[in-house]
């Protein structure tokens, strides 16, 4: 029973068109991420939140929108797709203990492309 | 903006050698630094953290940490093949860092470890 379950597991999609990938989390985390994983640049951070309703700006935004409706899904938005947002996606949920926000868990991935 | 650098790229070790992995980072003022492992097609599990200077060690694992030198490294005793996969290392960036409560990951370090 995975915590962090993402969908579509694959996706091609067409340059132009919208494309929205899910997440949800059972671990009751009130932080959820979204990460793009490319060779050579490790994991980026896209689009954060801190609970249901909120969503900030990581560090590399542009392209991508996000929304949190609830305090279990999270999704991943691209209005218009373009080829250099082929990648692999990751989402992740946290939570802190004492004060250190750092351990995360991740879903096991969505790869994108974008023709 | 929290800069992470891993080395080296990939390592290959012989069964039950130990495996060491470095990664030096950008601010000393960075919160806990953590070490995810990821297998192919997987996403990133947490496998230990640490926040202070020293060493810390669970089990088979070691990570020293010297924010003076702005390094922390991984130590795999009795390596396995099992072990084999991608290692990431990640910062939670501090308050003045411009990453504040963010984690910033390394590119990675792939690890093979033959039989």
């Amino acid at each position: 029973e995975a915590a962090v379950t993402q969908s579509p597991r694959n996706k091609v999609a067409v340059t132009g068109g919208k494309v929205t990938l899910s997440c949800n989390q059972t671990n009751n985390h009130n932080n959820m991420y979204w990460y793009r994983q490319d060779t050579g640049h490790g994991l980026r951070l896209i689009h954060y939140s801190y609970g249901a309703g909120s969503t900030e700006k990581g560090d590399i935004p542009d392209g991508y929108k996000a929304s949190r409706p609830s305090q279990e899904n999270f999704s991943l938005i691209l209005e218009l797709a373009t080829p250099s947002q082929t990648s692999v996606y990751f989402c992740a949920s946290g939570d802190h203990r004492g004060g250190n926000y750092a351990e995360q868990f991740f879903g096991p991935g969505t790869r994108l492309t974008v023709l | 903006q929290e800069k992470v650098q891993q080395s080296p790229e990939s390592l290959i070790v012989p069964e039950g050698a130990m495996s060491s992995l470095n990664c030096t980072f950008s601010n000393s003022a960075s919160q806990s630094i953590w070490w995810y492992q990821q297998h192919p097609g997987k996403g990133p599990e947490a496998l230990i953290s640490i926040f202070s200077n020293g060493n810390k060690k669970e089990g088979r694992l070691t990570v020293y940490l010297n924010r003076a030198s702005l390094h922390v490294s991984l130590h795999i005793r009795d390596s396995q093949p099992s072990d084999s996969a991608v290692y990431l290392c990640a910062v939670m960036g501090g308050m003045l860092s411009g990453s504040f409560n963010k984690l910033t990951f390394g590119a990675g370090t792939r690890l093979a470890v033959c039989p």
